[in-house]
């Protein structure tokens, strides 16, 4: 099972602020199948960026992804208040796994 | 509009059997692969395992497996989750979604459903 692991666990920025976000896996995903979701309180998660970089539709393209191999980033170049949240990715190239999330809340 | 509903909350006993459901709208139900995430309180993410409505294929991770039967009801653009003895530890919200590719068994997941909450207490 590849194991996707995620960090900072938590990150605090303030809005207009840049956020980086990282997740590693323990073996390379093959096909360039991961993606990014963001999931807000009481909320299920929302599809943000597929095959490593290409966005969802309707995704502002302040989110940005990232990345090859074993390690890939999710960028938000200007944080916008509505994007304090948990960040989640996935890879779906050997079976499927969630990394354990990245808490983004307001500084 | 493309809509995942699932079923309302529930609340069992351990040892109890169930089934939440998950009704597709908006879209053609038997071409794109319907996924099952677990949820428990305040954790991460977990793939449970997909469904192919169109033929019934079914693939479990195998932390489920043997634990969780998923099904669909393609007459009713339905898929289920079951569980034939609930223990408390399956307390979790339980999500579908749908496979953002039609007809691939690897790919990520662009509509979900509201999420039903299962509580299993004594």
């Amino acid at each position: 099972e590849i194991v996707l692991t995620q960090s900072p666990g938590t990150l605090s920025l303030s809005p207009g602020e840049r956020a980086t976000l990282s997740c590693r896996a323990s073996q390379s995903i093959s096909s360039s199948y991961l993606a990014w979701y963001q999931q807000k309180p009481g909320q299920p998660p929302r599809l943000l960026i597929y095959g490593v970089s290409s966005r969802a539709a309707g995704i502002p393209d302040r989110f940005s992804g990232s990345g090859s191999g074993t390690d890939f980033t999710l960028t938000i170049s200007r944080l916008e208040p509505e994007d304090f949240a948990v960040y989640y990715c996935q890879q779906y190239g050997s079976s499927v796994t969630f990394g354990g999330g990245t808490n983004m809340e307001i500084k | 509009e493309v809509q995942l509903v699932q079923s309302g909350a529930e609340v069992k006993k351990p040892g109890e059997s169930l089934e939440i459901s998950c009704e597709a709208s908006g879209y053609s139900f038997t071409t794109y692969w319907i996924v099952w995430v677990r949820q428990m309180p305040g954790k991460g993410l977990e793939w449970m395992g997909i469904i192919y409505p169109g033929d019934s294929d079914t693939r479990y991770s195998p932390s489920f497996r043997g634990q969780v039967t998923i099904s669909a009801d393609k007459s009713i653009s339905t898929a289920y989750l079951q569980w034939s003895s609930l223990k408390a530890s399956d307390t979790a919200i339980y999500y579908c979604a749908r496979h953002r590719k039609p007809g691939y068994s690897s790919s990520s997941a662009d509509y979900w459903g509201q999420g039903t909450l299962v509580t299993v207490s004594s």
